[in-house]
């Protein structure tokens, strides 16, 4: 089964911007437009924040954005906040009717 | 309002299987897809299933296929997620996810349930 690759951890300083990379193959982040991103805090239920590559649910701040170029996804976060510090984790369809996540990353706000 | 409400934590040993509900309600239940996801200690999330409660059809991730089985029951808006054989590999926090994507999903998670606690210990 493909795998989604995600960096262990990012960091950053309040005010910048960071983005996360999330890597697959030709036949799942590269053929689907299905990726979603959630953002999970220590002991805390994930939260969506981007869907469909670049779609942002209603009441998710327009600093978060996504896009896609080729076989990787990325979540960009600008303007990098003391709230954001928090586990990402990406998903995509893999065709076939199934669905994986990346391996997650940490943001660090310095 | 959407609310996924599970099932309190389970303590099993090796080998047995554990059963975990998630009861829906704020919003047509046959509508929308619903996930299972896990998450071992200190771990990432896996994705290990969905179900259809429109007609029951299922379809898990490969390494679960013949160990977990998820039905539902369309009187109480609720989807249960049975797990067999289980191993210590097996603990986990254990969520139900709704698909916003109608009809047919598009592993787009945007209501959860608590999670529930499944603990696999001799």
């Amino acid at each position: 089964q493909s795998a989604l690759t995600q960096p262990a951890s990012v960091s950053g300083s309040p005010g910048q911007s960071i983005t996360i990379s999330c890597t697959g193959t030709s036949s799942d982040v590269g053929s689907y437009n299905l990726v979603s991103w959630y953002q999970q805090h220590p002991g805390k239920v994930p939260k969506l924040m981007i869907y469909e590559v670049n779609k942002r649910p209603s009441g998710v701040s327009n600093r978060f954005s996504g896009s896609k170029s080729g076989n990787t996804a990325s979540l960009t976060i600008s303007g990098l906040q003391a709230e954001d510090e928090a586990h990402y984790y990406c998903c995509s369809y893999l065709g076939s009717s199934r669905g994986m996540f990346g391996g997650g990353t940490k943001v660090t706000v310095l | 309002q959407v609310q996924l409400v599970q099932s309190g934590a389970e303590l099993e040993k090796p080998g047995a299987s554990v059963k975990v509900s998630c009861k829906t309600s704020g919003y047509i239940f046959t509508d929308y897809l619903i996930h299972w996801v896990r998450q071992a200690p200190g771990q990432g999330l896996e994705w290990m299933g969905w179900i259809n409660p429109i007609n029951g059809n299922t379809n898990s991730a490969q390494r679960f296929q013949g160990r977990v089985t998820m039905t539902r029951d369309t009187s109480s808006n609720t989807i249960d997620m049975e797990v067999t054989s289980l191993s210590s590999d097996d603990t986990a926090i254990y969520y139900c996810a709704r698909d916003s994507i109608r009809p047919h999903g598009g592993y787009v998670f945007d209501y959860w349930g608590q999670g529930t606690l499944v603990t696999v210990s001799s």
